[in-house]
């Protein structure tokens, strides 16, 4: 079964510095989205693109934070500089559609740690 | 505040009894899913459920979405260790997928 893949795995940065996380959905899927996941808590949006327009960055720190699907399929969330608080699971997450019949497929993330 | 409340948080029980997980809200959703996440992986979709009292069974899984579509309950039979995981409850509302907060079940042997 197709996956979407998402790299590095793990990432260990020190504050202020910048990091940069990749994800390639499953093939033909329209929507791509960015969570962002503290441990034992669920999934917070952060971005969702439709191709390569963003059509939800409501919850995104766009002062540090930005994200980009320039050619409506692979896509990089990029932290600028990077907080102590931002130490958290980011996954990148899939879909046909939009809608409440296109379920996501999530990729196995990336684990940030910033000290 | 969370617009989806699952209950409970943590559920640690032993191999073979039964549990209920619940998902709560005071809004309208037009689905539900539940997903399943083990550590370091990413969440796995269950089921879907999308009619108001839909009752849906994945195996020792039974899921159901309340008349009103506001709450949601997912019941295991006779659990197993590997049904261990992170358990998380999701409702689209307006195009968005929101989810809850998860319930961590631990089912040892």
């Amino acid at each position: 079964e197709a996956e979407v893949a998402q790299s590095p795995r793990y990432k260990i940065t020190e504050k202020s510095q910048a990091v940069a996380f990749w994800c390639d959905p499953i093939s033909g899927h329209a929507t791509l989205y960015w969570y962002r996941q503290i441990l034992g808590q669920g999934p917070e949006l952060l971005v969702q693109f439709q191709d390569e327009s963003v059509v939800d960055d409501s919850q995104l720190p766009k002062d540090r934070f930005s994200a980009e699907r320039l050619k409506g399929v692979d896509s990089t969330l990029k932290i600028q500089p990077a907080e102590l608080g931002d130490s958290a699971m980011y996954l990148c997450a899939s879909s046909f559609g939009s809608g409440r019949n296109s379920p996501l497929h999530f990729g196995n993330g990336t684990r940030l740690t910033v000290t | 505040t969370q617009l989806l409340e699952q209950s409970p948080q943590f559920l640690s029980i032993q191999e073979g009894e039964n549990l209920t997980v619940y998902c709560n809200s005071s809004s309208v959703f037009s689905s539900l899913q539940w997903y399943r996440q083990e550590p370091g992986e990413g969440p796995v979709l269950l089921v879907t459920v999308v009619t108001g009292g839909e009752v849906k069974k994945l195996k020792r899984l039974t899921f159901q979405f309340g008349d009103a579509r506001k709450d949601s309950s997912l019941h295991i039979t006779a659990a197993q260790p590997g049904d261990t995981g992170l358990y998380l409850c999701a409702g689209v509302k307006g195009g968005k997928l929101i989810f809850g907060q998860g319930t961590e079940l631990s089912v040892k042997p």
